[in-house]
């Protein structure tokens, strides 16, 4: 079935430093690729989606493409800031109508100053 | 826009006893509401979906008598956690979509539930 895998956290930066988070995904079809934010003690945000392959979606520095030819979507920031320390949630569109997106695990981010 | 609102935000209840978590879409209408639990190693693990006027769909292992959902609206859903235990304490999230042509799930601030 289909399925997402982010790499573990957590990751701890300094501030300024550049980010990856990989992510990478199974599915059949070609279903629309997420990144949600969750900050301490909140619910998760939408940061950005892109809808098929080669899309690009961005969203306050942060970034990821969506490819095809190696199922990832991996997310990226050139130089991250104090403020980005969050749980960074990758995620899959449903694979039928009216179900759930399917997420991966959650990496953490810490980045210090 | 896009809005989803949570209530109570965090409620301390004794074992034993029922807890009700309100989910609100502010500014859309929700066709399918997603009910989540979080646990502390930050996975978050789906428990059902609702879908208005209907009955909800649960995920494996979760008991539909002890988490009772209700999506009486297209705006509101609400979950009950019905002879609360402390194992049930966790951290429980809602999400809402505006329609099965759209893919985006638009999720609540959370409620934290400590059952004592």
């Amino acid at each position: 079935g289909n399925s997402v895998t982010q790499m573990e956290g957590p990751v701890t930066l300094s501030e300024e430093a550049f980010l990856t988070i990989n992510c990478t995904y199974t599915a059949t079809g070609y279903p629309s690729l997420f990144w949600y934010v969750q900050y301490p003690g909140e619910g998760l945000q939408l940061l950005l989606k892109a809808t098929k392959a080669d899309d690009k979606g961005s969203n306050k520095g942060f970034e990821a493409t969506y490819r095809k030819e190696t199922t990832s979507f991996h997310l990226e920031k050139g130089s991250v800031q104090v403020s980005d320390s969050a749980v960074y949630f990758c995620a899959l569109g449903p694979n039928q109508a009216g179900t759930a997106l399917i997420f991966g695990k959650g990496t953490t981010l810490s980045v210090s100053s | 826009g896009a809005v989803v609102s949570q209530h109570p935000s965090r409620v301390i209840c004794k074992s034993g006893t029922s807890v009700k978590i309100e989910c609100r879409s502010l500014d859309f209408q929700a066709t399918t509401m997603f009910w989540y639990r979080q646990f502390p190693k930050q996975s978050l693990m789906l428990m059902a979906t609702s879908n208005e006027g209907s009955k909800a769909t649960y995920e494996q292992g979760v008991e539909k008598d002890k988490f009772l959902i209700n999506h009486a609206s297209l705006t509101l859903s609400t979950l009950t956690v019905t002879s609360a235990h402390p194992e049930d304490s966790s951290f429980y999230i809602c999400s809402a979509r505006p329609s099965d042509y759209q893919e985006t799930q638009y999720f609540g601030p959370g409620t934290r539930l400590l059952v004592l």
